[in-house]
């Protein structure tokens, strides 16, 4: 089993829509998650970081977490065709920093 | 800051060459990371230092990989002999350290190995 998982995609969202990333994970202790955002040929950079359940926003960003059910998403308001980009669920498993990728979801936006 | 600063950006090499990798994280990070990026496998965390210290290199696939990290101001990963299957893009991070704190990555090595 995949430390961390994601729908690999495409997912495919009008201009103006909601886009939903969804993500889980398999260790029970891990304490922090971070949504980073790659465009294409390009290094991943942090877009959001949550550590507690129930939801987080930042602009047209939230991310939501769930212990749980081991689950985290991130939801796009009002999607714009530069958010065009794959997106990358990561995980401190490790308790040191160990930080673990998904493979990434790739979101179109389409004008 | 300049950020995290990696060298060459782009690799080709013949199978069984040695490769090495240069990264200079940004200053007062005292974590750096190893990562390599491919298609089938995503983002795989090969080695990380904490001050310095190689904390964890489970990732390390073979000991073909090595890792340094000298000083605070530069890190090597080195690869020999290389062989076709470690083409792959090769991503330098580094943070404060601190559990929340976010990665900044360098800008990555695109290796080919033919």
């Amino acid at each position: 089993q995949k430390e961390v998982e994601q729908n690999s995609g495409p997912l495919s969202v009008p201009e103006g829509a909601i886009a939903s990333l969804n993500c889980t994970y398999s260790d029970r202790g891990s304490q922090s998650f971070f949504w980073y955002r790659q465009y294409s040929g390009k290094s991943p950079e942090l877009i959001m970081f949550i550590y507690s359940n129930g939801d987080k926003e930042d602009g047209r960003f939230t991310a939501q977490l769930n212990k749980a059910s081991q689950y985290v998403s991130l939801l796009i308001r009002d999607s714009q065709p530069s958010d065009s980009a794959t997106y990358l669920c990561a995980v401190d498993s490790g308790g040191y920093q160990k930080v673990t990728f998904g493979t990434g979801t790739k979101l179109q936006v389409i004008p | 800051d300049a950020g995290v600063i990696q060298s060459p950006r782009h690799e080709v090499t013949e199978m069984g060459q040695e490769v090495t990798l240069r990264c200079k994280p940004i200053s007062g990070h005292n974590s750096l990371f190893w990562y390599r990026q491919t298609m089938m496998r995503g983002l795989e965390l090969l080695i990380y230092f904490n001050n310095n210290v190689p904390i964890d290199d489970s990732g390390m696939p073979e000991d073909r990989f090595s890792a340094k990290m000298p000083n605070a101001s530069f890190s090597t990963l080195k690869i020999q002999p290389s062989e076709p299957r470690d083409s792959a893009v090769y991503f330098c991070a580094s943070n404060e350290g601190r559990v929340e704190s976010p990665l900044h990555f360098g800008n990555g090595t695109r290796l080919t190995v033919t």
